[in-house]
């Protein structure tokens, strides 16, 4: 599977802590993007980072990306109840037969506790 | 402006029916794709659409099939339902094509009895 992996699959926390979620994939990407998913709603888009970046922010979001590891991580500062959600990173594949879609993770359930 | 609709929101049918699904993409956007997702999975590609060709297609079996429209909104139909299609079917809509950033609807609920 060309998926990309989360890491952790759950991670529980109190309001005001950290929250670091990893993603690993495989092949070679033109980007990495990340969305949070609300109790099986539709996915919200949070940020994309391109293949010649290592680091994005966005408000409290803070991505990072390796290309030489495969990996990305999602940093949320501060985190809030509200940020309770399942958070999925995506991979556009470099590979033109694929174009367009995005390859999901199976995804890390945040819990942020008040 | 409107974000993306989906229509319905929930089905219920029964193994072996078929089923329409239906999406508005937002103003603007010329691309659709459809994601399945199972309970406890991420989305998996189906197809995606864009200037009403189809320009990409999942490792989905013939059953499925869309198409897009003029106005580009689009349909997604499911043949021979088996229970195994039971999901939440996402419509992600776009301005162009090639891996930017996706908006999505909320989903059709699909429960396969």
């Amino acid at each position: 599977s060309q998926q990309g992996e989360e890491d952790p699959q759950a991670l529980s926390i109190q309001e005001g802590e950290n929250a670091t979620m990893n993603c690993s994939y495989k092949t070679s990407i033109n980007n990495l993007q990340w969305y949070r998913q609300n109790s099986g709603r539709g996915l919200v888009h949070l940020i994309l980072i391109r293949s010649n970046e290592r680091e994005k922010h966005s408000g409290r979001l803070r991505v990072t990306l390796d290309t030489s590891k495969k990996s990305s991580s999602l940093l949320i500062t501060a985190s809030r109840a509200a940020d309770t959600a399942s958070y999925f990173c995506a991979t556009d594949v470099d590979r033109g037969s694929t174009l367009g879609r995005l390859y999901f993770g199976r995804g890390t359930q945040l819990t942020v506790w008040p | 402006d409107a974000g993306v609709t989906q229509s319905p929101t929930h089905l219920i049918k029964t193994r072996g029916q078929h089923v329409t699904l239906r999406c508005s993409p937002i103003s603007g956007h010329k691309s659709v794709s459809w994601y399945q997702q199972v309970l406890g999975q991420g989305p998996q590609f189906i197809f995606q659409y864009y200037e009403k060709e189809e320009r990409g297609r999942g490792n989905f079996p013939d059953r499925f099939s869309a198409r897009q429209f003029p106005n580009y909104s689009s349909e997604l139909n499911v043949n021979a339902l088996l229970l195994g299609d039971s999901a939440l079917y996402l419509c992600a809509s776009s301005l162009l094509t090639g891996g930017e950033k996706l908006f999505f609807g909320s989903g059709t609920q699909l429960s396969v009895l």
